[in-house]
């Protein structure tokens, strides 16, 4: 079964700074996608950035970059210039490309600190 | 477009009920997934519904069901509630073609069991 680990249970950023949330995951599928979601208090699931396991180039979406390592069943966000909207949990997310389900891994609180 | 849309957004019943939560994805989008939200399990897939037929299910008890309806709209019930129910109850739409993998969530229905 896959499985999505999230090691930092919670992280902390200052204003205009750049922090990195990790992500690692376990399959023997070859073809699959990956997301970040970001879940704030509002408790809406909105995604940030993803990555589909075909693509050797790593995706950026504005302030957001991931570091896809496929080998190493790695996939780190990157934020950058941090905003204090940008606070909220953070999910990594791992879907086969052979079912539609999702798993997720615990989740990282981000806090911006002003 | 509209966005998804669950309802009730909150809930309260006594252990032995059952519950029926409702969700209506973007229009367009055929395939309906929940997910249960809980602090100590975190994000877990319950199931998957296209086309008004169940294709993909999640390790839950049988006290877990669904259905869709041929517009797409989706019912989640939860028969002899115990404690442990208690959750956000996300649910995603999304139009499961290779070049479309995002997921739209709703807002979730927060029950409480008593």
């Amino acid at each position: 079964a896959q499985t999505v680990t999230q090691s930092q249970p919670e992280m902390s950023v200052q204003e205009a700074e750049t922090v990195t949330l990790s992500c690692t995951y376990d399959t023997s599928e070859s073809d699959y996608y990956l997301f970040w979601y970001k879940q704030p208090p509002s408790r809406q699931m909105i995604l940030v950035i993803r990555q589909e396991a075909y693509k050797q180039q790593n995706a950026t979406e504005n302030r957001f970059s991931v570091n896809f390592q496929k080998a190493a069943k790695s996939f780190s966000l990157k934020i950058s210039d941090s905003q204090l909207g940008d606070a909220a949990m953070y999910f990594c997310a791992y879907r086969s490309a052979l079912r539609n389900d999702m798993r997720f891994g615990a989740g990282t609180r981000l806090t911006v600190k002003p | 477009k509209a966005g998804v849309t669950q309802t009730p957004r909150y809930l309260i019943k006594t252990r032995g009920q059952q519950v029926t939560l409702s969700c209506s994805p973007i229009s367009g989008h055929r395939s309906v997934s929940w997910y249960q939200q809980t602090p100590g399990q975190g994000l877990q897939f319950l199931f998957e519904y296209f086309s008004e037929t169940q294709r993909n299910k999640g390790n839950f008890p049988g006290r877990f069901s669904g259905r869709q309806f041929s517009n797409s709209r989706s019912e989640m019930n939860v028969s002899t509630l115990e404690l442990g129910d208690s959750a956000l109850y996300l649910c995603a739409s999304s139009f499961p073609d290779r070049e479309y993998t995002e997921a739209f969530f709703g807002q979730g229905t927060r029950l409480t069991v008593v």
